[in-house]
């Protein structure tokens, strides 16, 4: 079946610095592929999405790109801020044509100053 | 649009007790999920509904916990009888389908039961 894995948190990183938020899917046929956040005591949010190989999603600073040839959507952005702090997940949409999403464990973000 | 609505935002109860969730989905969109978040366990789809018709209820953990969709603007999920265990945040989302369609969650349910 479809399946999400995500790397592990908390990941504590000073404002401005570098972020990478692994994931890799596994898959049958072509899903979309997401990334939600949830700022505490919220829902989940779309931040960004890709719908076929090679597609770069991007919003508010952050990108990923679907890349098929290794299964994965890394979620990035160059410079974050403490106002980026949150809990990340990675989703994959469902390829038998329903709307399910399957969901990683999420990854806790701090940004500190 | 207002977003997905839920409510209660928070719920305190006693064991044993009944507890209904509600949902308000966003309008036009066909699909309902209702999902369950702990700290154990994550993020878990419990069920989902197209056009107000259940199509998938695997994740539902019990026979206490039943959901139902009279229409295609209200959904609830009921546990009865609630037992400490239940406490979670209970989220609902909806999206109007297209197979790659973003969902849309609301702000969640936070439940505890003593």
């Amino acid at each position: 079946g479809n399946s999400v894995t995500q790397m592990e948190g908390p990941v504590t990183l000073s404002e401005e610095a570098f972020l990478t938020i692994n994931c890799t899917y596994t898959a049958t046929g072509y899903p979309s592929l997401f990334w939600y956040v949830q700022y505490p005591g919220e829902g989940l949010q779309l931040l960004l999405k890709a719908t076929k190989a090679d597609d770069k999603g991007s919003n508010k600073g952050f990108e990923a790109t679907y890349r098929k040839e290794t299964t994965s959507f890394h979620l990035e952005k160059g410079s974050v801020q403490v106002s980026d702090s949150a809990v990340y997940f990675c989703a994959l949409g469902d390829t038998g044509g329903g709307n399910k999403l399957t969901f990683g464990t999420g990854t806790q973000l701090k940004v500190e100053l | 649009d207002a977003g997905v609505i839920q409510s209660p935002r928070h719920e305190v109860t006693e064991m044993g007790q009944e507890v209904t969730l509600r949902c308000k989905p966003i309008s036009g969109h066909d699909y309902l999920f209702w999902y369950r978040q702990t700290m154990m366990r994550g993020l878990e789809l419990l069920i989902y509904f197209n056009n107000n018709v259940p199509i998938d209820d695997s994740g539902m953990p019990e026979d206490r916990f039943s959901a139902k969709m009279p229409n295609a603007s209200f959904s609830t999920l009921k546990i009865q009888p609630s037992e400490p265990r239940d406490s979670a945040v209970y989220f609902c989302a909806s999206t109007d389908g297209g197979g790659r369609a973003t969902q849309y969650f609301g702000p969640g349910t936070r439940l505890l039961v003593l």
